[in-house]
């Protein structure tokens, strides 16, 4: 059971589709997060925003684009990806401060064709 | 990078105790060191969390050196459904007050029948 559910669980999309990952946590953290993990490679952080603001962005190329429209929801937004995009994304959320857990959800599965 | 090192697998039998360890020589006064798992490309699952005295929770405990060199998860009891990889992270400040989980290879964990 965990407190950030991400929808949908899987999704399969074509290069030119438009489509968006989504993130809700029911936890009261003002920090959220999107990691990527791709096979047999640790995860990846793509993204944080703390206080509604993007606090991080590791190089991600700009097909993948967040939106953080309050605390709760997180968004990422996906435009003509590649079949190396193919992966599992997770959302997590947390609260800002030394000694503070991060927690996952169950992540989104996406597949490129 | 990660700043932690860990073995990449490790076995246990059912029913002993899995003793995971971790470096993370280069940790800083106030970094904590967390620990997760993550089960079949599931969103990763916290396990326990200290700074420098050890700590036991339902799940395990995390034995800290003096130091603060490097660290030890304990499973008592191992069952398989603990078999997974198990990430040991120091928590990266990425601007003040705020915090980055940055997670390495892990160590699959084994517990055999």
């Amino acid at each position: 059971e965990t407190g950030v559910t991400q929808t949908p669980r899987h999704l399969v999309m074509g290069m030119t589709n438009k489509k968006s990952l989504k993130c809700e946590q029911h936890l009261g953290h003002n920090a959220m997060y999107w990691y990527k993990q791709s096979a047999k490679k640790p995860l990846e952080l793509m993204f944080v925003y703390s206080l509604e603001e993007r606090v991080e962005n590791n190089s991600v190329p700009s097909r993948f684009s967040p939106e953080c429209p309050n605390s709760s929801h997180l968004f990422l937004h996906l435009h003509t990806l590649q079949p190396e995009d193919s992966a599992l994304y997770l959302c997590a959320s947390s609260q800002e401060g030394y000694g503070n857990t991060i927690y996952f959800g169950e992540g989104s599965w996406l597949t490129v064709v | 990078d990660a700043k932690t090192t860990q073995p990449p697998s490790m076995d246990c039998a059912e029913g002993r105790a899995a003793n995971l360890p971790c470096n993370h020589s280069t940790i800083s006064g106030n970094e904590y060191v967390y620990w997760y798992r993550q089960i079949h490309s599931q969103g990763p699952q916290y396990i326990i969390h200290g700074l420098k005295n050890n700590e036991t929770n339902e799940m395990a405990s995390l034995i800290i050196t003096e130091d603060r060199k490097s660290s030890t998860l304990i499973l008592p009891h191992a069952t398989l459904r603990d078999t997974a990889v198990y990430y040991c992270i120091v928590r990266v400040p990425f601007r003040p007050g705020g915090q980055n989980f940055v997670f390495g290879p892990g160590t699959r964990l084994s517990v055999l029948p």
